[in-house]
């Protein structure tokens, strides 16, 4: 069956435009994870669903970035107004049963974002 | 915030020699789990380990946890160069969800 997918696969904006990032995870995932992965760093937490409403955000950096899961199934980031700092990989993760705790989490080929 | 560091930070071997990475970790947890990464993008999980078992097999792979030293272990035997690539231990601390991540050992493999 199909994998965790990411789209789009590399995206380039400027210094103050707005980007998403979508995320389908593995058909019938329940549980949903956005992670960040900066050159040279383990990936790093920012937000996971449960559902449709986020668990747990508290790794989002910063007000600018948002996330959303309407329907329980795909996902959408949402970064607004962005810095050069927020250059990175960002990767999609999901899991059959909430919780990594009880259940390995599947990747995402990830999103990697350039901030000119 | 990174949750802890593998050493070696980066490890060359020959084709058939063992490579072993460390992971040493802060907090109390519910698991430990190692991922693989090639390129700088999907990762690929191995093996879970729970932090009530000591070792785990799966494969050629041998992870090893000390929950008394916070640290863990992976070996990978008889290696090949496909096994070039980076490594990550990752936990789930007791109570959370989510993975934290440590800082990853680049391993390659020369033919």
């Amino acid at each position: 069956g199909a994998g965790v997918s990411q789209t789009p696969s590399n995206k380039v904006t400027e210094k103050g435009k707005y980007v998403e990032l979508r995320c389908d995870p593995i058909s019938g995932h329940t549980a949903l994870y956005w992670y960040r992965q900066s050159l040279g760093q383990g990936p790093e937490f920012l937000i996971y669903f449960q559902g449709t409403g986020a668990a747990d955000d508290s790794g989002l950096p910063n007000d600018r970035f948002f996330a959303v899961r309407p329907e329980g199934s795909v996902s959408t980031l949402k970064i607004q107004r962005t810095e050069r700092g927020d250059s990175a990989v960002y990767l999609c993760a999901s899991s059959l049963t909430p919780g990594a705790a009880a259940d390995t989490q599947y990747f995402g080929p990830g999103t990697r974002l350039t901030v000119l | 915030s990174q949750q802890g560091e593998e050493d070696p930070q980066a490890l060359s071997i020959q084709e058939g020699e063992n490579a072993t990475m460390n992971c040493s970790y802060k907090t109390s947890i519910n698991n430990l789990q190692w991922y693989r990464q090639n390129s700088g993008r999907g990762l690929v999980h191995l093996i879970l380990i729970r932090s009530n078992e000591r070792e785990k097999h799966s494969g050629r792979l041998r992870v090893t946890l000390d929950t008394s030293k916070k640290s863990s272990s992976l070996l990978i035997t008889a290696s090949r160069a496909a096994d070039t690539a980076s490594y990550f231990c990752a936990t789930v601390r007791t109570g959370a969800n989510n993975l934290f991540f440590g800082t990853g050992t680049r391993l390659t493999v020369i033919p």
